[in-house]
């Protein structure tokens, strides 16, 4: 099955300074690539994705970057608030959702 | 659009009691849902992929008879946990299947502490 490895676990950012995520996976025939914010005692909230047939998009201050050939895929915010401070997981799926192991962003005002 | 509830919010059982939990997709039709179960500073484990009018399919290593999964509509998954246990204590989250090529929505989770 799919194997989803991110990193780093833990992440601490200055309030607006950039932060990037990263995630890699092993199925090739993985083609959807979410990714969740999770803030304490709520459930997971898609914030981007990416399909395979793309290599980035951005939405305002998110962007997602994916890398088919080295089957990476990156998570990048810019200018920081205090408000982005959570727990981000991303996934690669094709049949099933296989998540990474999360990274717990705290940005520091 | 695409918003999944969850009921209740939390939940305090005693052991030997069991719990339902459901889970509504308000806003679509969701023909698969799945139950996923956290624990704390820990990443989302699959439990069951619930299918509309079928039998739930349980990953390995989760009980059937202890989570019983029932998916009666296209907007209504329930996860019973009977018997409850102390170690069934959890965070239980939902999702459901957009239809938008594999796009899931997820509930806000269900706490469940058994005393």
């Amino acid at each position: 099955g799919e194997n989803v490895e991110q990193h780093p676990s833990t992440l601490s950012v200055q309030e607006g300074d950039s932060a990037v995520i990263k995630c890699t996976y092993s199925d090739s025939a993985s083609n959807y690539f979410p990714w969740y914010k999770q803030e304490l005692g709520k459930g997971p909230q898609l914030i981007i994705d990416i399909r395979s047939n793309v290599g980035e998009k951005k939405d305002q201050r998110i962007a997602v970057t994916l890398n088919k050939t080295a089957k990476h895929f990156s998570l990048h915010i810019t200018e920081t608030q205090p408000e982005d401070s959570a727990v981000y997981f991303c996934a690669a799926t094709g049949n099933q959702f296989y998540f990474g192991t999360g990274t717990s962003l705290t940005v520091i005002p | 659009g695409a918003v999944v509830s969850q009921h209740p919010s939390w939940v305090i059982c005693k052991s030997g009691t069991s719990v339902k939990i459901e889970c509504r997709s308000l806003d679509f039709q969701a023909t698969t849902m799945f139950w996923y179960r956290q624990f704390p500073k820990q990443s989302l484990m699959l439990m069951a992929t619930s299918n509309e009018g079928s039998k739930a399919t349980y990953e390995q290593g989760v009980e059937k008879d202890k989570f019983l999964i029932n998916h009666a509509s296209l907007t209504l998954s329930t996860l019973t946990v009977t018997s409850a246990h102390p170690e069934d204590s959890s965070f239980y989250i939902c999702s459901a299947d957009s239809g938008a090529l594999n796009e899931q929505y997820f509930g806000p989770g269900t706490r469940l502490t058994v005393t």
